[in-house]
């Protein structure tokens, strides 16, 4: 069965700056899909970023960007030029064959102004 | 183009008592997906639904659980009798497409339903 850790239950960061979530993921598929969801307090989730494992290239939104390192099973979130909105739990997601997303248990994360 | 709709957002029920969730997907989506949320921790797959089949409930619960995915109407998870370790937030997620070559398989959620058990 698949899973996916996130090592870092909590983390902060000062605004205007930039932060790094990580993520790591088992797998014996060769076909896949992950995911960086973020949950504020409001519990509605909003998807962040994805990444096709087939692609090479490291997806980007805006400020947000992920660096997908598909041997070592890694998948961390970048957040540049961090913003009091983007205070919020982020759970990282995986999504093979089985078409169900697996996420980790999530790291929150605090923005000092 | 509205989103995935959930209601109610937040229900309270007595042990022994039936909840009834619903779920309308966005529009044109086919494929219904129910999450659960346990306090301080990630989503886990419930059960994946498409137009009156369901195509996998691997994380159901065997006992006092079921889902539905009517040809007209919502999806509905239903959990009879319910204890309070059911207390947890529920979400459904809804997508369009599932396949190979480089289709998104986005999915996208609702608002979930807090379900509240004393």
């Amino acid at each position: 069965a698949q899973t996916v850790t996130q090592s870092q239950p909590e983390m902060s960061v000062q605004e205007a700056e930039t932060v790094t979530l990580s993520c790591t993921y088992d797998t014996s598929e060769s076909d896949y899909y992950l995911f960086w969801y973020k949950q504020p307090p409001s519990r509605q989730m909003i998807l962040v970023i994805r990444q096709e494992a087939y692609k090479q290239q490291n997806a980007t939104e805006n400020r947000f960007s992920v660096n997908f390192q598909k041997a070592a099973k890694s998948f961390s979130l970048k957040i540049s030029d961090s913003q009091l909105g983007d205070a919020a739990m982020y759970f990282c997601a995986y999504a093979g064959g089985s078409e169900k997303l697996v996420f980790g248990k999530g790291t929150k994360l605090t923005v000092n102004p | 183009n509205a989103g995935v709709m959930q209601n109610p957002r937040h229900l309270v029920r007595r042990r022994g008592q039936e909840a009834r969730l619903r779920c309308s997907p966005m529009k044109g989506h086919s494929h219904v997906y129910w999450y659960r949320q346990l306090p301080e921790e990630g989503l886990k797959f419930m059960v994946y639904l498409q137009k009156e089949n369901i195509i996998d409930e691997s994380g159901m619960p065997k006992e006092r659980f079921s889902a539905e995915f009517p040809k007209e109407g919502p999806s509905i998870l239903r959990i009879q009798q319910v204890v309070r370790g059911d207390s947890a937030a529920y979400f459904c997620a809804s997508s369009s497409l599932w396949g190979t070559g480089g289709q998104t398989r986005e999915q996208y959620f609702g608002p979930g339903t807090r379900l509240t058990v004393t």
